[in-house]
């Protein structure tokens, strides 16, 4: 079956611009959750998503904001841009439940400029 | 909160020789615990987990067995080759109230291995 689809696959932004990046979780998967990796921070959970709702956040500015439609299909967004925004950002999906696999997507790169 | 420890890279290796990678972790209930590859330009597959103590995981010639009296989950393989090249990270998900959602990384360890 298809894996986690996330589009798109490279962006260019200029700082102070907003972004929009979208994840298809795997049929029958309804946890979505998003991660930011970075050189110097490595691999950061940014929120995870459950039944439309977000059920926990990371430690990150309120300029990354998430939403889950009822397809379980996620979107991230930041906004006012910054370098520092500059990363690899993972959409992951999985079945509810200790010990289920988290499936991660390809990412999507995003630079800032 | 939850941690994990890996052994910081670059590693570099030739090809057939024995692969071991430490992990520790630090987690306050009982966590499953994975491990995850990333190929150059790519997103994270994964490579094989664990989800209670003394469980062994293995695929494609890898092998770790979570150990709980060390919290450990050391990542092996007695024989590897070049296409074996990536980055390699140690996960645990905490299970706590039985969510699986989040994950904690360690910070990667880069493998090279020359022919």
């Amino acid at each position: 079956k298809a894996g986690v689809t996330q589009t798109p696959r490279y962006l260019i932004k200029t700082r102070g611009q907003q972004v929009t990046l979208s994840c298809s979780p795997i049929s029958g998967h309804r946890s979505v959750s998003w991660y930011q990796q970075t050189p110097g921070q490595g691999l950061q959970f940014l929120f995870e998503y459950f039944s439309e709702t977000q059920r926990n956040k990371g430690n990150f500015p309120g300029r990354f904001s998430g939403r889950q439609f009822s397809n379980s299909r996620s979107e991230m967004n930041v906004s006012t841009l910054e370098l520092g925004d500059s990363a690899l950002y993972l959409c992951a999906s999985s079945l509810l439940g200790a010990g289920n696999t988290i499936y991660f997507g390809e990412g999507s790169w995003l630079t800032v400029v | 909160g939850d941690s994990v420890t890996q052994m910081e890279g670059p590693v570099t290796l030739s090809e057939e020789a024995f692969l071991t990678i430490n992990c520790t972790y630090t987690a306050t209930g009982y966590p499953s615990l994975f491990w995850y590859v990333q190929y150059p330009g790519e997103g994270l597959q994964l490579l094989l987990k664990a989800t209670k103590a003394d469980d062994k995981g293995s695929n494609k010639g890898f092998e770790a067995t979570y150990r709980k009296e060390t919290t450990s989950f050391h990542l092996e393989k007695g024989s590897v080759q070049v296409s074996d090249s990536a980055v390699y990270f140690c996960a645990l998900s905490d299970n706590s109230g039985g969510s699986n959602y989040k994950l904690t990384f360690g910070k990667g360890t880069l493998l090279t291995v020359n022919p």
